[in-house]
């Protein structure tokens, strides 16, 4: 059983730019969620994708968005970066059926904005 | 709205010592309860969990019991080892609001030998 897996690791973007950050999910599970966790903070539920449709979505701006494919692999971008952005970018997986049963995390994306 | 508040850190032992971890929480339905644990430059593990009141979590030497009445989710582990070195988090998941974890801050624990 494959656990999920993001990329890239690490990124380093200027101000105002765009990201893509992308992230695929363990074998099994149909469901996608991102979160933000900036340094020393708990990590911050952005949104969560599944059926390919955003059901779900934490107190973040329009400028962040996401996909889901079929294959139940996702992305989240990011436009117009601010330097508060910065920060690590966590995915997770799930059965939408068994949420009970916890997420599976990937080990991330570090985002720098200079 | 739904909350978790954990102990802040961070918490330094000395190897074989006891360990607890306040967590706190506050939710308008019956959530489920997590702890995650994070090692230097990785990602979140799930360490154990919780899905109803007197349910007890158990992994690699860690315990959690959920308390309704006290709304709490302590960690607990009878001798901790450097190994254990690790940031530690609370998080819950309330079904009444969507299956997003709601995380606290976190807790650095730091084992020396």
């Amino acid at each position: 059983e494959t656990g999920v897996t993001q990329s890239p690791t690490h990124l380093i973007k200027t101000r105002g730019q765009q990201v893509t950050l992308r992230c695929s999910s363990q074998s099994g599970h149909n469901t996608v969620s991102w979160y933000q966790q900036a340094l020393g903070q708990g990590p911050q539920f952005i949104f969560q994708y599944y059926r390919e449709e955003e059901n779900g979505r934490g107190n973040f701006p329009p400028r962040f968005s996401g996909l889901q494919f079929p294959n139940y692999s996702s992305e989240l971008n990011v436009n117009a970066l601010e330097l508060d952005d910065s920060a690590l970018y966590l995915c997770a997986s799930s059965d939408q059926g068994r949420v009970n049963y916890g997420y599976t995390f990937g080990s991330g994306t570090r985002l720098t904005v200079v | 709205g739904n909350s978790v508040t954990q102990m802040e850190g961070p918490v330094t032992l000395s190897e074989e010592a006891f360990l607890t971890i306040n967590c706190t929480y506050t939710a308008t339905g019956y959530p489920s309860l997590f702890w995650y644990v994070q090692y230097p430059g990785e990602g979140l593990q799930l360490l154990l969990k919780a899905t109803k009141a007197d349910d007890k979590g158990s992994n690699k030497g860690f315990e959690a019991t959920y308390r309704k009445e006290t709304t709490s989710f302590h960690l607990e582990k009878g001798s901790v080892q450097v190994s254990d070195s690790a940031v530690y988090f609370c998080a819950l998941s309330d079904p009444n609001a969507g299956t997003a974890l709601i995380f606290g801050k976190g807790t650095t624990l730091s084992v020396s030998s």
